[in-house]
């Protein structure tokens, strides 16, 4: 199957810094691509829709200023957590659809573990 | 696109078959059944989808009610490495404004 690679798998920053979180579609082109975020024991929440070349569409109750997502090109995608806060720790997984109506299919990263002190 | 239900836990021994129901009474004609899981702390696993007809790969095998409002995700010959939560979905076949979302899911637990 298709793989999109996640970029870094944890990272644990000091309150107040912004980490910058990457996702590629390593062998195909993505229009389209998904940002989640899952506590323990939850099921995924997703955050955003990440379209290439135009802004993002975040849920309801998601901070846009606080989670700046860019999606310059079909192949990468950056979700950026400005002024994190411990709060934010959490597990940010990535998707990517690849393929369009009875083919479509959604690829995932291997998602980021981020802690915040 | 429709809900789903799912049983919150079910459990196997290993080398049988994993039978995994998903409930979705409220379906539409042109909705497809999806299933993925997810196994800890990694991102979740596309395993295989279908609209209508019995769909069957390398994974697993999908059985859809003739109704549509019910569906199984079989795992033939289940292995330890196939313990992590199976979540099934629906949506509307055309793409475009398709919003993914997932429920809670099944956790399955292969016991040896």
């Amino acid at each position: 199957g298709a793989v999109v690679s996640q970029h870094p798998s944890r990272v644990i920053c000091k309150s107040g810094t912004s980490v910058k979180i990457e996702c590629r579609s390593l062998d195909f082109q993505a229009t389209t691509m998904f940002w989640y975020r899952q506590f323990p024991k939850q099921s995924l929440m997703l955050m955003a829709t990440s379209n290439e070349g135009s802004k993002a569409t975040y849920e309801q109750g998601v901070e846009k200023d606080k989670f700046l997502i860019n999606h310059a090109s079909l192949t990468l995608s950056t979700l950026t957590v400005t002024s994190a806060h411990p709060e934010d720790s959490s597990f940010y997984i990535c998707s990517a659809r690849e393929g369009a109506g009875a083919g479509e299919k959604l690829f995932f990263g291997s998602g980021t573990q981020l802690s915040v002190l | 696109d429709a809900k789903t239900t799912q049983p919150p836990s079910m459990d196997c021994a290993e080398g049988r078959a994993a039978n995994l129901p998903c409930n979705h009474s409220t379906i539409s004609g042109n909705e497809y059944v999806y299933w993925y899981r997810q196994i800890h702390s990694q991102g979740p696993q596309y395993i295989i989808h279908g609209l209508k007809n019995n769909e069957t790969n390398e994974m697993a095998s999908l059985i859809i009610t003739e109704d549509r409002k019910s569906s199984t995700l079989t795992l033939p010959h289940a292995t330890l490495r196939d313990t992590a939560v199976y979540y099934c979905i629906v949506r509307v076949g055309a793409g475009g404004s398709y919003i993914p979302t997932f429920g809670r899911g099944t956790s399955l637990i292969v016991h040896p």
